[in-house]
């Protein structure tokens, strides 16, 4: 149980085009989701948290023009990457968290390309 | 935010012994360990809530000290399985669903 999905798994786009990453509770409803970004030989870092239902919340630093983040329901949220840049280039990771719970269940990544 | 990891690398002989600290300067409300392996995502090891806490599976176990401020990660007589690079995640005290990796372990388990 407790399965993650994302998709796509890698994605690669033209600088300025927009990129939706989507990330599913296949067997569980998320009430919470996380949204990290991780470069290469880095840790994870945080990017939002979002709550069903709710707007998410940004971390400093992290544009939410640029990276709108909508949790629609129970078991589905998304990432989409707006006007993306190289700079962008990076492995991004879904974790999802039920209510009451503790543990936080990650998805298996999507690494976006921009070129 | 940000807890600290040490040490930054380790390389080790299967069947020799390693130690991964992290340590907050604020309480918190639980720390995660996951292994990570090239391009993969974050493999759960295992969660600390209570200050005191010590658990384990096989050959790597956990604790979390009394003041809830600082984790450790023992590995024993470790597997050419265990090479990968080590992350504690903590969540404050007063800070729930902010979550905030450490810097990694990069663990290199040699024959």
């Amino acid at each position: 149980g407790a399965v993650v999905s994302q998709h796509p798994s890698w994605v690669i786009c033209k600088s300025g085009t927009s990129v939706k990453i989507e990330c599913r509770s296949l067997d569980f409803q998320a009430t919470t989701m996380f949204w990290y970004r991780q470069f290469p030989k880095q840790s994870l870092m945080l990017m939002a948290t979002s709550n069903e239902g709710s707007k998410a919340t940004y971390e400093q630093g992290v544009e939410k023009d640029k990276f709108l983040i909508n949790h629609a329901s129970l078991t589905l949220s998304t990432l989409t990457v707006t006007s993306a840049h190289p700079e962008d280039s990076s492995f991004y990771i879904c974790s999802a968290r039920l209510a009451g719970y503790v543990e936080q269940y990650f998805g298996p990544g999507t690494r976006l390309t921009v070129t | 935010q940000q807890p600290v990891q040490s040490p930054q690398a380790v390389i080790l002989r299967e069947g020799e012994d390693a130690v991964i600290n992290c340590s907050s300067s604020k309480a918190l409300y639980s720390v995660h360990w996951y292994r990570q392996k090239h391009g993969e995502a974050p493999v759960f090891l295992m969660i600390l809530l209570k200050g005191g806490e010590q658990k384990g599976h096989e050959k790597i176990s956990a604790s979390f000290n009394e003041k809830k401020q600082q984790s450790s990660l023992y590995l024993t007589a470790s597997q050419l399985s265990y090479s990968g690079t080590y992350f504690c995640g903590t969540e404050g005290a007063y800070n729930f669903n902010k979550f905030y990796f450490g810097s990694g372990t990069k663990l290199n388990v040699k024959p």
